[in-house]
């Protein structure tokens, strides 16, 4: 069984609307939080990290993200997207140890 | 001045061959890493390096075999390649692992075994 889940494999949005990506993971104790983001055709790059203090994270670009740890939970937002947003997104997480293990991604796609 | 860079981008070639995929980083970093995109865009780590001395391999066949000269080089040389290995191969590099560490990645390299 998967780790880390991503709800959403494809989500379809009209520029401005607003974007929730949903990532749990299945880990006990004290994890490190990644989101990911791959723009068609280019490396991955991070957008924004969670380890410990504020759960409430910002990121590059406007994105943000919220741990809830009782929900073993670290997802995703952005409050009005663009079209340039279209891109893979993955989450990722790290226990003690620095092996990243990435959900499946989520492929947004942001309509003009 | 890529900080991350991959060689080469695409690679197309026939079931039983022998490549090598090369990776070069800038950051003056002293881990690195290679992971496998396969066809559902999952991406799994395969082998990790730091200061040249491997210290991450993940059930990979062992016809896959990174090679390391030196801490800003990390190759991965694929033996008698079969159609699975077709993939989106990712190296990344970061400072020494630690679980906090932000990797940085570099394009990828498009592998195609025909």
């Amino acid at each position: 069984a998967q780790s880390v889940s991503q709800h959403n494999h494809h989500v379809i949005l009209s520029e401005a609307a607003s974007l929730e990506l949903g990532c749990n993971y299945s880990y006990g104790g004290t994890v490190n939080l990644f989101w990911y983001v791959q723009y068609p055709g280019q490396h991955l790059q991070l957008l924004l990290k969670y380890f410990s203090g504020d759960p409430l994270v910002k990121g590059i670009k406007g994105f943000e993200a919220e741990f809830i740890k009782s929900k073993f939970s670290f997802n995703l937002r952005k409050p009005s997207v663009q079209w340039s947003d279209t891109a893979e997104y993955f989450c990722a997480v790290t226990r003690d140890d620095y092996k990243l293990s990435f959900g499946a991604g989520t492929t947004v796609t942001v309509r003009a | 001045d890529t900080a991350v860079s991959q060689t080469p981008k695409y690679l197309v070639t026939q079931m039983g061959n022998d490549k090598s995929i090369k990776c070069e980083q800038n950051l003056g970093h002293d881990t690195m890493y290679w992971y496998k995109q396969d066809s559902k865009k999952f991406l799994k780590i395969m082998f990790s390096y730091n200061n040249k001395e491997l210290i991450i391999n993940e059930t990979v066949p062992n016809r896959f075999s990174p090679k390391s000269p030196d801490k800003a080089h990390l190759n991965l040389h694929i033996n008698s390649l079969e159609l699975g290995d077709s993939a989106v191969y990712f190296c990344a590099s970061s400072h020494p692992p630690r679980s906090r560490e932000t990797q940085y990645f570099g394009p990828g390299t498009r592998l195609l075994v025909l």
